[in-house]
């Protein structure tokens, strides 16, 4: 079964402008969690989708948003990009069933320049 | 809230040493707990989980870790360790019902000859 894949793998954007990430979960993985990381926050949770419905949101700005599809795809959007959002991006997918355990993508290293 | 408190940012020790890489915790509900493991340049790995059952959980690589709820901890172990297991590694927590990992900030694994 294939894992988690993201898209792309590295990204390089302006200040000011708006990116967009993509992420496929492991089929018939209908949750799809989304994390930041950064060497001096450490790994934060952004929101989870499930069945196209945002479920739960972490505390960032706004800027940061996301939508999920019917077949499960997530993205992820970062408008008017700053500095500080350089990080890598990781998504994760699980089964709706409890005590399942979320799997990971390689991430996305957005850099903002 | 939940928290996840990793004191120790970096273990360096000899192959074939033992290690303990400690994990304490921070919740007035219960939760579920969680090992996961970075590679330089990927995704999170999961290593080991405890859901609830036996307080001492173990992966297919040699690594365990018990849950020890009055100490509230979730220290990781591993008899003899591996060059292969230079790492970062990090623990996490996630209350019943929900998606959202709380990570700790991580220890840096380093093995060497």
């Amino acid at each position: 079964k294939a894992g988690v894949t993201q898209t792309p793998r590295y990204l390089i954007k302006t200040r000011g402008q708006q990116v967009t990430l993509s992420c496929s979960p492991i089929s018939g993985h209908r949750s799809v969690s989304w994390y930041q990381q950064t060497p001096g926050q450490g790994l934060q949770f952004l929101f989870e989708y499930f069945s196209e419905t945002q479920r739960n949101k972490g505390n960032f700005p706004g800027r940061f948003s996301g939508r999920q599809f019917s077949n499960s795809r997530s993205e992820m959007n970062v408008s008017t990009l700053e500095l500080g959002d350089s990080a890598l991006y990781l998504c994760a997918s699980s089964l709706p069933s409890e005590g399942y355990e979320q799997y990971f993508g390689p991430g996305t290293r957005l850099t903002v320049t | 809230a939940q928290s996840v408190t990793q004191l120790d940012s970096q273990v360096p020790v000899f192959e074939e040493a033992p290690v303990e890489l400690r994990c304490n915790y921070s919740s007035s509900v219960s939760v579920y707990l969680f090992w996961y493991v970075q590679y330089p340049n990927q995704g999170l790995q999961l290593l080991l989980k405890y859901l609830s059952g036996s307080t001492l959980v173990e992966s297919i690589n040699g690594f365990e870790a018990e849950f020890n709820k009055s100490q509230t901890s979730f220290h990781l172990r591993k008899p003899s360790v591996h060059i292969s297991d230079t790492a970062e590694y990090f623990c996490a927590v996630r209350l019943a019902g929900f998606q959202k990992l709380v990570f700790g900030t991580g220890t840096r694994l380093l093995v060497s000859p």
